[in-house]
């Protein structure tokens, strides 16, 4: 099937704590993996992605790590601050019925950071 | 700043009615994408165009349509509107493959 399963829907850490959030996938030929933060009332927002000829890539507070053998990937934030509280979206370009890749999400994970 | 442009922001309409949503773009993009979010769903893909020729169906196609009217412009028709396509609207677009989305501001349809 063409989908991306994400866990957990809701996430809620102490401010300072780090949240990690797991997705998996099912077309093994993906390659391409970006992760979207989208906050209350606005438009999701790419915070970094991953390609597949690399394992994991790290940005600030912020770090993603992709495995292709098992077709999972996940984020990492470090150091959570209230303002990290959003809905994340993880995505995989898959394969669909018409030959043609489009980016699949998944359900998105609600992270509230407790100051 | 180049941009992606939905119109309209908001709409209430009623059962049966055919309505538009219109996507606009000044990036330059070769695909433009429709996607609808709902509560605990995420964002499910209803159509994509990867040209103005170019029209593709996406996992929830049903009762929806799509037009490609040039590069730049590409909207979503919902022929015979239902309540239980309430949800929020996105318009995307990407250049080549495998490459960043950038989501327009979103339009908020409730059918009554």
């Amino acid at each position: 099937g063409e989908n991306v399963e994400q866990h957990p829907s809701t996430l809620s850490v102490q401010e300072g704590d780090s949240a990690v959030i797991k997705c998996t996938y099912s077309d093994s030929a993906s390659n391409y993996f970006p992760w979207y933060k989208q906050e209350l009332g606005k438009r999701p927002q790419l915070i970094i992605d991953i390609r597949s000829n690399v394992g994991e890539k790290k940005d600030q507070r912020i770090a993603v790590t992709l495995n292709k053998t098992a077709k999972h990937f996940s984020l990492h934030i470090t150091e959570t601050q209230p303002e990290d509280s959003a809905v994340y979206f993880c995505a995989a370009s898959i394969k669909r019925n018409t030959g043609r890749r489009a980016l699949t999400f998944g359900s998105g994970t609600r992270l509230q950071v407790q100051p | 700043d180049a941009d992606v442009t939905q119109t309209p922001r908001n709409r209430i309409t009623k059962t049966g009615k055919r309505i538009m949503l219109e996507c606009s773009q000044t990036k330059g993009h070769d695909r433009m994408y429709w996607y609808r979010q709902d509560p605990g769903l995420g964002l499910r893909l209803i159509y994509y165009s990867f040209d103005v020729k170019d029209i593709n169906k996406g996992e929830i196609s049903d009762g929806y349509s799509v037009s490609r009217q040039a590069q730049a412009k590409f909207s979503l028709s919902l022929e015979s509107a239902i309540p239980n396509q309430t949800a929020l609207y996105f318009c995307a677009t990407s250049w080549g493959r495998d490459s960043e989305a950038f989501f327009g501001q979103g339009t908020r349809l409730t059918v009554v």
